[in-house]
């Protein structure tokens, strides 16, 4: 079956704009996560969707976001973009969400804010 | 901040097995300990979990301690393919949230 998907692989934009990164589900899977993996603070939880609703947030500024849509798929937007958030965004997929059935991830999107 | 503690690097000879160990002292009842690898410019992978039975499956085998402060992932006949950062992590069971919290993970090596 396929896997988690996302897009786009690679993403450069400047210091001000906003961007949305989009992640496809293992179908069957109704939960989305995202976390944000950079050199200095390693991968950290951003949120996590579960039919619709954002169930948990991480300790990120209002500025990133995210929504689930009917069919599982996610996207998740960062506005007013920093050299900071330069990072590679993963997103995890699972059944439930709950830990024993394990998070597939997909491979993530790698944004450069210059 | 995470609930685990790992060497940040070993390395170990192609086809020996590979011994990861993790410290988790104040792991929980209901916490499981989860094992994932993250292979360079990929995502991580889920590798196995476990309670306080041993596990294995067909990529590795899982021991954690009578006392379940501590545990080892086991990588029986280890393979370059191996050379991954291994990331030891705790989590409820009911964790609805899906979010898991990496610390640093250890850097294997495997090498020829």
């Amino acid at each position: 079956k396929a896997g988690v998907t996302q897009t786009p692989r690679y993403l450069i934009k400047t210091r001000g704009q906003q961007v949305t990164l989009s992640c496809s589900p293992i179908s069957g899977h109704r939960s989305v996560s995202w976390y944000q993996q950079t050199p200095g603070q390693g991968l950290q939880f951003l949120f996590e969707y579960f039919s619709e609703t954002q169930r948990n947030k991480g300790n990120f500024p209002g500025r990133f976001s995210g929504r689930q849509f009917s069919n599982s798929r996610s996207e998740m937007n960062v506005s007013t973009l920093e050299l900071g958030d330069s990072a590679l965004y993963l997103c995890a997929s699972s059944f439930t969400g709950g830990a024993n059935y394990g998070y597939t991830f997909g491979s993530g999107t790698r944004l450069t804010v210059v | 901040d995470a609930k685990t503690t790992q060497p940040p690097s070993m390395d170990c000879a192609e086809g020996r097995a590979a011994n990861l160990p993790c410290n988790h002292s104040t792991i929980s009842g209901n916490e499981y300990v989860y094992w994932y690898r993250q292979i360079h410019s990929q995502g991580p992978q889920y590798i196995i979990h476990g309670l306080k039975n041993n596990e294995t499956n067909e990529m590795a085998s899982l021991i954690i301690t009578e006392d379940r402060k501590s545990s080892t992932l086991i990588l029986p006949h280890a393979t370059l393919r191996d050379t991954a950062v291994y990331y030891c992590i705790v989590s409820p069971t009911n964790n609805a949230g899906n979010m898991l919290t990496f610390g640093g993970g250890t850097r294997l090596m495997v090498k020829p």
